[in-house]
């Protein structure tokens, strides 16, 4: 079983739509929740992070965090095509003396005019 | 803020050739850094962890001496592919931490493919 699963999609919805993204994770230790955004040929980039069960609202963006189920979602409302993008989660614990970064596989999103 | 570059984005090389990719941290001091790799469709894999005046600390299954990786720097980690082969193509992307331990910036990646 992989630490953290995320499904990789491919996720085609049409803009506006309310989009849901999911992870799940195995390893209690993790304590900093994160989700990156990553377009093509491009180095990801950080779009939110967390660090309590509950919920962070950033624009049309909201991260979701349920440690008791270990699961975490990212919502984005009315979609726009320049949202397309692979989106990440990514978790953060102290491993071998660094806070590391474990990743989910990521999900391909499309949004399409 | 928390800008981080890398050089070069894409690079070609001759199988038994060696790479040098270079990371910086450009607006702040990063004295952790790291690289992953990224193969196509797929996420990001941890390699290694850099410390700043200190030796690498390597994943399991990367080998040490082929991906050698030198922070001689707060704002500068290296990494050199040594002999090369195509089987080391791959996108190659680095973090540094930043204010906050758990904040990892990435730089946007260098393509490497090796003929």
């Amino acid at each position: 079983q992989k630490e953290v699963e995320q499904d990789p999609g491919p996720l085609s919805v049409p803009e506006g739509a309310i989009v849901s993204l999911n992870c799940t994770y195995s390893n209690s230790a993790f304590q900093y929740f994160m989700w990156y955004r990553q377009y093509s040929r491009k180095g990801p980039e950080l779009l939110m992070y967390t660090y309590s069960s509950g919920n962070k609202e950033d624009g049309r963006f909201t991260a979701q965090v349920d440690k008791s189920s270990k699961y975490i979602s990212l919502f984005i409302r009315d979609s726009q095509p320049s949202d397309s993008a692979t989106y990440l989660c990514a978790m953060s614990a102290l491993l071998q003396g660094a806070q590391k970064l474990v990743f989910g596989q990521g999900t391909r999103l499309t949004i399409n005019p | 803020g928390a800008v981080v570059s890398q050089h070069p984005s894409w690079v070609i090389c001759k199988s038994g050739t060696s790479v040098k990719i270079e990371c910086r941290s450009l607006d702040f001091q990063a004295t952790t850094m790291f690289w992953y790799r990224q193969f196509p469709k797929q996420s990001l894999m941890l390699m290694a962890t850099s410390n700043e005046g200190s030796k690498a600390t390597y994943e399991q299954g990367v080998e040490k001496d082929k991906f050698l990786i030198n922070h001689a720097s707060l704002t500068l980690s290296t990494l050199t592919v040594t002999s090369a082969h195509p089987e080391d193509s791959s996108f190659y992307i680095c973090s540094a931490i930043g204010q906050r331990a758990y904040e990892q910036y990435f730089g946007p990646g260098t393509r490497l493919t090796v003929t």
